[in-house]
């Protein structure tokens, strides 16, 4: 249990046009999601909290208009880089709070899972 | 200062022996604890979870918080090569915004 899909896994464009990252929980409803990137050999920086039915939550540094996040339903969110640009290359990682009663008490409720990531090269 | 500090390595055993990885943190307010393992080009996958101070056990791998000291490890014995891996700390006020060490690299080797 607790699995989260991100699609695609891979994806290289133009500088200028948008991209959009999708998040799942498989098996489980997540009330929140958060967006993560990753430069290589770095660590993961959170860039927004995104919950679903209202307005993402984003962190300091991060422009809300470029990376813009839906959270349409409690298994979905999605990410959209508008305009990138080579600069916007990276690792992208969601995950998602399982936040249900009936969550993997083997480690915890509320505990983050992460997707796989997707990789963004932006030429 | 940075808010979790974790050396990145990396860090190379032999095949069976103990490892131990440790992270430092500022922000005494932290309650929960976690250490994810990241193999190259894939997500972070939750390998321990820990409210508060104490140890924890699952396994061969054993997660230790030292609140007073402001101290996380976790300890991997019998260390295999598919325990090869980047190994992340994080830590969280209300398990929300968490915040992540750089990572380790280990590479145990055969």
């Amino acid at each position: 249990g607790a699995v989260v899909s991100q699609h695609p896994s891979r994806v290289i464009c133009k500088s200028g046009t948008s991209v959009k990252i999708e998040c799942r929980s498989l098996d489980f409803q997540a009330t929140t999601m958060f967006w993560y990137r990753q430069f290589p050999k770095q660590s993961l920086m959170l860039m927004a909290t995104s919950n679903e039915g209202s307005k993402a939550t984003y962190e300091q540094g991060v422009e809300k208009d470029k990376f813009l996040i839906n959270h349409a339903s409690l298994t979905l969110s999605t990410l959209t880089v508008t305009s990138a640009h080579p600069e916007d290359s990276s690792f992208y990682i969601c995950s998602a709070r399982d936040s249900s009663p009936a969550g993997d008490h083997h480690l915890s409720t509320d505990t983050q899972y992460f997707g796989p990531g997707t990789r963004l090269t932006v030429l | 200062q940075k808010e979790v500090e974790q050396d990145p390595g990396p860090l190379s055993v032999p095949e069976g022996a103990i490892v131990s990885l440790n992270c430092t943190y500022s922000n005494s307010a932290f309650q929960y604890f976690m250490w994810y393992r990241q193999y190259s080009r894939k997500g972070p996958e939750l390998l321990m979870y820990t409210y508060s101070s104490g140890n924890k056990e699952d396994g061969r791998f054993t997660a230790q918080v030292d609140k007073s000291s402001k101290y996380i490890s976790l300890f991997i014995r019998d260390s295999q090569p598919s325990d090869s891996a980047t190994y992340l700390c994080a830590m969280s006020l209300y398990n929300n915004d968490m915040r992540f060490g750089a990572g380790t690299r280990l590479t145990v080797k055969p």
